[in-house]
């Protein structure tokens, strides 16, 4: 199957500052990734869906200006958490759309906020 | 609203005990039923599609079957690397995703 990387696997940061996750497609181009964030026993929430090219599509309830969505190329997309909080820590997961509907998710980053 | 929903929530199977996961769902339009498998702090693994009630997929202990308003993921004859999340999503232009079934098998 496809294979999507993600790094950091985990970070630590304090209050206030960013962090910039990556999501790679390793052996594939992906016009489209999307960007899950997933708490505790909770199933994963789509964020947002990142279109090579273009802005990215936010779901109801995602702050745009604060998970800057970032998909300059076609084997990457960024996600940069601005001025995060402890509320933030989560599991953040990226896909990449391979064929008409099928997703193939990356390892995923724990993001934990002091 | 698309909505997923999955029962269990949990399951405790002894090794070579089979049992069935159920994923029931509303969708106005389904392009797809997607079943994952997540193991803690990892990323869903894909296991199977199904786009069409009747359909049936397999793959080692694992059968994934469709009807119009539920799917089933069976697990025949569970070994303790089958311990893990099974999602279930459906597809309708995003994926969907249900809270999921934390399958234990015990030697």
């Amino acid at each position: 199957g496809a294979v999507v990387s993600q790094h950091p696997s985990w970070v630590i940061c304090k209050s206030g500052t960013s962090v910039k996750i990556e999501c790679r497609s390793l052996d594939f181009q992906a016009t489209t990734m999307f960007w899950y964030r997933q708490f505790p026993k909770q199933s994963l929430m789509l964020m947002a869906t990142s279109n090579e090219g273009s802005k990215a599509t936010y779901e109801q309830g995602v702050e745009k200006d604060k998970f800057l969505i970032n998909h300059a190329s076609l084997t990457l997309s960024t996600l940069t958490v601005t001025s995060a909080h402890p509320e933030d820590s989560s599991f953040y997961i990226c896909s990449a759309r391979v064929g008409n509907n099928e997703q193939f998710f990356g390892p995923g980053t724990r993001l934990t906020v002091l | 609203e698309d909505q997923v929903t999955q029962s269990p929530e949990a399951l405790r199977l002894q090794e070579g005990e089979s049992s069935s996961l159920n994923c029931s769902y509303t969708v106005s339009g389904l392009r797809g039923l997607f079943w994952y498998r997540q193991d803690p702090g990892k990323g869903p693994e894909f296991l199977f599609t199904l786009y069409s009630a009747g359909e049936e997929k397999e793959k080692e202990r694992l059968k994934a079957t469709l009807t119009k308003k539920e799917s089933f993921l069976h697990i025949t004859a569970p070994k303790p690397e089958d311990s893990a999340t099974y999602l279930c999503a459906v597809y309708d232009y995003k994926l969907s995703f249900g809270a999921g079934t934390t399958v234990t098998v015990r030697a």
